[in-house]
């Protein structure tokens, strides 16, 4: 009954420290997808691979990179923190066109 | 390119009192259409959703309903309750890998 898991759920850095993001989803979706929320911005998309073995920029990519390890497992990575990059950070999975994304519970993420 | 647009928060009810949280859109192609609700703490979760033109989405008392021609998916529920305080998310895709775009968001808070 797990859904989408992201880990950690909170995490303060230091500028130019690096950190990785992970997600795992067990419902065997093809999609999986990063989000950042920032207040009054709604989310906005990072990166996401629409299949397993693929990845593609979304919208706000710069000073992130991505990794689709498997079908389940998709993770977000921080190489150099910068302050800009303080956010709430969501993963989600969905399986088909017209079908629900599935969120997890977002990681908190304060670069001092 | 893809935009929607939702009326600015916060909206502050009494328990009982009709909502209505108003969403437009702008899209190429023909979208569908989501509304998703997410309480503090926690991440985004389907609240209803509408796949074509005068589809009517309807979940937990909420309704929408698709108008295309006013390009609008307004959200509505004739009587809510403490527990419906949240924020409200309006969002669309359009296929090519199913990317969401989200509209920024309304915060509901409503007393006894």
């Amino acid at each position: 009954n797990a859904g989408v898991t992201q880990t950690p759920k909170f995490q303060v850095l230091k500028t130019g420290q690096s950190m990785t993001l992970q997600c795992a989803q067990d419902m065997n979706h093809n999609s999986m997808y990063w989000y950042r929320q920032d207040p009054g911005m709604g989310l906005r998309l990072i990166y996401y691979s629409a299949s397993e073995g693929t990845t593609d920029k979304g919208e706000v990519p710069n000073g992130y990179n991505v990794s689709r390890l498997n079908k389940r497992e998709f993770s977000l990575r921080l190489e150099s923190a910068a302050p800009s990059q303080t956010s709430v950070y969501f993963c989600a999975s969905m399986t088909d066109f017209n079908q629900p994304q599935h969120f997890g519970d977002g990681t908190r993420l304060s670069i001092l | 390119g893809n935009s929607v647009t939702q009326m600015e928060g916060p909206v502050t009810l009494s328990e009982e009192a009709f909502l209505t949280i108003n969403c437009t859109y702008t899209a190429t192609g023909y979208p569908s259409l989501f509304w998703y609700v997410q309480y503090p703490g926690e991440g985004l979760q389907l609240l209803l959703k509408a796949t074509k033109a005068d589809d009517k989405g309807s979940n937990k008392g909420f309704e929408a309903t698709y108008r295309k021609e006013t390009t609008s998916f307004h959200l509505e529920k004739g009587s809510v309750q403490v527990s419906d305080s949240a924020v409200y998310f309006c969002a669309l895709n359009t296929g090519t890998a199913s990317k969401l775009t989200f509209g920024t968001g309304t915060r509901l808070q409503v007393t006894l």
